[in-house]
């Protein structure tokens, strides 16, 4: 079971927002100002699109932001597009002894 | 263009031994922490390992406490991961993925190599 929650599935029609949500503990999103989100193409390696919350990588288009309350982050796609259909993770840094834990997983349909 | 090229990953019988490698372009290596990450079939993103520019600092996930260990070389831009004792969980795809010193997110990965322990 992994230790971060996100929901299974969320779907939206293009142009729409959408918010994926990953919910931890006080041990590791509450705790640090240290999640990051991923978008995975299936076969294809993650690509890293936000960092330390809400920053965005250079080149990660300005659709995508992230924020964080209390022991919940969330990761929004706004102005959504037919390429945004991927699956997405959260991670964040943990005191606990495994350093990194992912969220379960999103997939985000378009339809 | 930063690559990440894995590489070494194949079938192994339970209880048999692995060495996985990665290879790394693109970017200065020697001040990159580098891990491996996995994905079971069907499943979620795990951390499984990490090792810090200079290989002072190592951690595991708890899973594979004993049985992986990381290393790397920087002279040959490559980071390792011997695995033993190896058990029908540890079947995934393992990823190498970067991170900066003293930061907390992955910034590269590689397509990843998977391994199938039957």
């Amino acid at each position: 079971q992994s230790a971060l929650t996100q929901p299974a599935s969320v779907s939206g029609s293009p142009g729409q927002s959408i918010t994926i949500s990953c919910t931890g503990t006080n041990s590791d999103v509450g705790g640090y100002n240290f999640v990051s989100w991923y978008q995975e193409y299936p076969g294809k390696a993650p690509k890293l699109m936000i960092y330390d919350v809400s920053n965005r990588p250079s080149g990660v288009s300005n659709r995508f932001s992230g924020s964080k309350s209390g022991n919940t982050a969330s990761l929004t796609i706004s102005g959504l597009q037919a390429e945004d259909e991927a699956d997405y993770y959260c991670s964040s840094y943990t005191s606990s002894t495994t350093l990194y834990v992912f969220g379960s997983g999103t997939k985000v349909t378009v339809l | 263009e930063v690559q990440l090229v894995e590489s070494g990953g194949g079938l192994v019988k339970p209880g048999g031994s692995l060495r996985i490698s990665c290879s790394a372009s693109g970017l200065t290596f020697s001040r990159y922490t580098m891990n491996w990450v996995r994905q079971a079939p069907g499943k979620g993103l795990e951390w499984v390992a990490s090792i810090s520019s200079l290989s002072r600092y190592i951690y595991y996930t708890d899973p594979v406490k004993g049985r992986f260990t990381i290393s790397r070389d920087n002279a040959k831009n490559s980071a390792y991961l011997q695995m033993n004792s190896l058990r029908a969980e540890d079947t995934a795809m393992y990823y190498c993925a970067s991170r900066r010193d003293g930061y907390n997110y992955f910034d590269f990965w590689g397509q990843g190599t998977l391994v199938t322990v039957s």
